[in-house]
């Protein structure tokens, strides 16, 4: 499966936008990037996933970079309901929709 | 709400016994997936399921079983419980494989005493 870096916390002030990075340098040609995200005392929630292409939804936008071995997730405004464990993810699953998740980054948002 | 549900959202026991977890999909999710998350560990796949199948397994020990049932929900059965199997449990669905995202419920914690 492939492997995905990021870094162990971030800390971003509340209506701020942030940038949380991820470095997946082995991934294959045909392996999506996910996020998810984790608050306290709940299970993991999908945040958003892409290709090649930048995408963006609702809760947040992601940016690949061309060669796709890093990305960004990017919260336009940050705020307190936002903390929570982000989780990057590149599942060189081949068929099943298998994830495998690494430690995440911890974001904390303060006020 | 992500539409999966499990049950219980608590559980104590001794070691040595066994317990019964169990999942409902969201509504037309086929795939259930099984994940293990204790403080050491992070978050570990266990197992999937596609309609009925098994589709895909991770570290799961072999004192633990799976399986998911003609109306799709699945149960985790772990057995010869140990102290280090003290963690939370979580169950996933969703639509199809590869590339859905994945909807988690909000897991069942088990203390193994």
């Amino acid at each position: 499966d492939a492997k995905t870096t990021q870094p162990n916390s971030m800390e971003s002030n509340e209506e701020e936008p942030v940038h949380l990075p991820c470095n997946h340098s082995t991934i294959s040609g045909t392996d999506y990037i996910h996020w998810y995200r984790q608050l306290p005392s709940q299970g993991p929630e999908y945040v958003i996933h892409g290709l090649t292409s930048n995408v963006n939804n609702r809760m947040a936008s992601l940016a690949i970079a061309e060669d796709r071995k890093s990305s960004t997730l990017i919260l336009h405004r940050a705020t307190l309901r936002d903390a929570a464990v982000y989780y990057c993810i590149s599942d060189g699953s081949s068929n099943t929709g298998k994830l495998i998740f690494g430690q995440g980054t911890t974001l904390q948002v303060k006020p | 709400d992500s539409g999966v549900t499990q049950t219980p959202k608590h559980l104590i026991t001794a070691t040595g016994q066994r317990v019964t977890l169990r999942c409902s999909p969201r509504s037309g999710d086929l795939s259930v997936y099984w994940y293990q998350q204790s403080l050491d560990q992070g978050l570990q796949f266990l197992i999937q399921y596609y309609n009925g199948e098994e589709r895909a397994k991770g570290n799961i020990l072999e004192r633990f079983s799976a399986q998911q049932f003609p109306d799709l929900h699945s149960e985790l059965n772990l057995s010869s419980l140990e102290l280090g199997d003290s963690a939370l449990y979580f169950c996933a669905s969703s639509v199809a494989g590869m590339n859905s995202p994945l909807h988690f419920g909000n897991g069942t914690r088990l203390t193994v005493t």
